[in-house]
């Protein structure tokens, strides 16, 4: 049971203009959603994160939007940049009461943006 | 502040034998967590320690196991290694190992590749 889904695997942008990529979940117990980008050969690195009290979060280029009612969130990267390109994972901390270091997480996109 | 390390970066053995991989966590984090990152299942979770206990486990044989020292280090053990087996292991740390909220989330290392043959 997948519980955080990333539906697609694959986003091709162009310099400038903007990334968005998303990211849906079953799970209505989660109430923290994180983003993090991976390049090859290093661990995942942290972006921006959203409690679900807010719909939106904003951190320079990136913001992130949640629609709790649609379980549904979405990484916005404007503008894309070369350097973005890199896997992007969305993750949720476990359902409930402390999350005690357990990350959920989508399989990933892989974003890339040319020149 | 130095960041999460892990070693060996790479590892190559063969199926039936043990392994030993560790993570030293950036200063001042007291929450260790383990992943397995495959093509065909994604990142998984494995457990985290915190205060040389494991408070989460995820769903793993028993022949994945782990354990954290008094200096909040960790190291992970699979036995009886099986092809299977072949993945990158991600170790990450945090203040509280919570995930939830601003300063708490949880940083990763480099990994640890191994490949069973």
């Amino acid at each position: 049971d997948q519980q955080v889904k990333q539906n697609s695997p694959s986003l091709s942008v162009q310099e400038g203009r903007i990334s968005i990529l998303n990211c849906d979940y079953t799970n209505s117990m989660f109430d923290y959603f994180l983003w993090y980008k991976k390049y090859p050969a290093e661990g995942p690195t942290f972006l921006i994160s959203i409690s679900s009290i807010k719909d939106k979060n904003e951190d320079g280029r990136f913001t992130v939007f949640l629609n709790k009612s649609a379980k549904h969130l979405s990484l916005h990267i404007v503008p894309s940049q070369p350097g973005d390109s890199a896997v992007y994972f969305c993750a949720a901390p476990n359902a409930g009461g402390t999350s005690y270091g357990k990350l959920t997480f989508g399989q990933g996109t892989i974003l890339t943006v040319h020149p | 502040k130095a960041g999460v390390t892990q070693t060996p970066r790479y590892l190559i053995k063969t199926r039936g034998q043990q392994v030993t991989l560790s993570c030293s966590p950036i200063s001042g984090h007291r929450s260790v967590s383990w992943y397995q990152q495959t093509p065909g299942q994604g990142l998984q979770f494995l457990f985290e320690y915190f205060s040389e206990t494991q408070r989460n486990k995820g769903n793993f044989p028993g022949r994945f196991s782990g354990r954290q020292f008094s200096n909040s280090r960790s190291e992970m053990n699979v036995s009886t290694l099986e092809l299977g087996d072949s993945a990158l292991y991600l170790c990450a740390s945090s203040p509280g190992g919570g995930g939830k909220g601003s300063g708490n989330e949880q940083f990763f290392g480099p990994g640890t590749r191994l490949t069973v043959l």
